[in-house]
C-alpha cells in the first residue's frame, strides 16, 4: 500500500504570500498525483492532476510539480479564499487503490 | 448541470446495514468509473471503493472489504454502496466522487452522513 505523507500539518501565512505543500510517497507513483482543496462545511475540490495539470476553472496561481515520490503545491500569491485544507491523493494500479495524504491546513497568519 | 447527490445515510446499530445512493446528471455517467470516499468528523478524506464504467470490476479499501458491495446502474444514472456489518469506525460523512479518468475525481457530491451507533 502506498503512503502519502504531506507536510507541514499547519502553514501559517499572510494573504499576498507564497504557500509551499509537500506530499511525499512511500513509493513512486510517477505523475498520478492530485492535489484537492476543501472548506469547511464544502466537499473537496479537484486543484491539480497528473501532478502538474490545473483542472477547469482552477486560478493560474496554483499550480503542482514532482514526479516519483516527490511532490509540490505552489499557491503564489495567497488570496483571502485560499485558507483551507490540502489533500494529495494517488492512485495504484495493483491492486487497484486511491490513497489520500492526511491533508496540510493553511491557515491566516 | 454536471452533479452527484447522495442519499440514504443515516443512524444506524453496530452491525445493521445500509444502502447509499448517488444520482448522477449531466454527464455520460457509463464513460466514468465512480467511487465513494469517507470522511469521519473532523478527519482527513478516505478512498473507500470504486467501479469500473461499465460495473464490471471493483475494488475496495481492505477494511470494507466483504462486508461493503459497490455496484451502478448505468440506465438510471445511479451509484450504490450496500453496507453491511457496519461498526463505529465507518461513521462519516460518504460522498461520491466521479472519476476524471485520469486518477483524479474531478466531481464531488455534498455527502450523506452515516452515523453507527447504539
Amino acid at each position: 500500500e502506498i503512503v502519502l505523507t504531506q507536510s507541514p500539518a499547519t502553514l501559517s501565512l499572510s494573504p499576498g504570500e507564497r504557500a509551499t505543500l509537500s506530499c511525499r510517497a512511500s513509493q513512486s507513483v510517477s505523475t498520478y498525483l492530485a492535489w484537492y482543496q476543501q472548506k469547511p462545511g464544502q466537499a473537496p475540490r479537484l486543484l491539480i492532476y497528473d501532478a502538474s495539470s490545473r483542472a477547469t476553472g482552477i486560478p493560474a496561481r496554483f499550480s503542482g510539480s514532482g514526479s516519483g515520490t516527490a511532490f509540490t503545491l505552489t499557491i503564489s500569491s495567497l488570496e483571502p479564499e485560499d485558507f483551507a485544507v490540502y489533500y494529495c491523493q494517488q492512485r495504484s494500479n495493483w491492486p487497484r487503490r486511491y490513497s489520500f495524504g492526511q491533508g496540510t491546513k493553511l491557515e491566516i497568519k | 448541470e454536471v452533479h452527484l447527490l447522495e442519499s440514504g445515510g443515516g443512524l444506524v446499530q453496530p452491525g445493521g446495514s445500509l444502502r447509499l445512493s448517488c444520482a448522477a446528471s449531466g454527464f455520460p455517467f457509463s464513460s466514468h468509473a465512480m467511487s465513494w470516499v469517507r470522511q469521519a468528523p473532523g478527519k482527513g478524506l478516505e478512498w473507500v471503493s470504486g467501479v469500473t464504467g461499465g460495473g464490471g470490476d471493483s475494488f475496495y479499501t481492505d477494511s470494507v472489504k466483504g462486508r461493503f458491495t459497490i455496484s451502478r446502474d448505468n440506465s438510471k444514472y445511479t451509484l450504490f454502496l450496500q453496507m453491511n456489518s457496519l461498526r463505529a469506525d465507518d461513521t462519516a460523512l460518504y460522498y461520491c466522487a466521479k472519476d476524471l479518468g485520469a486518477f483524479a475525481f474531478d466531481l464531488w457530491g455534498q455527502g450523506t452522513m452515516v452515523t453507527v451507533s447504539s
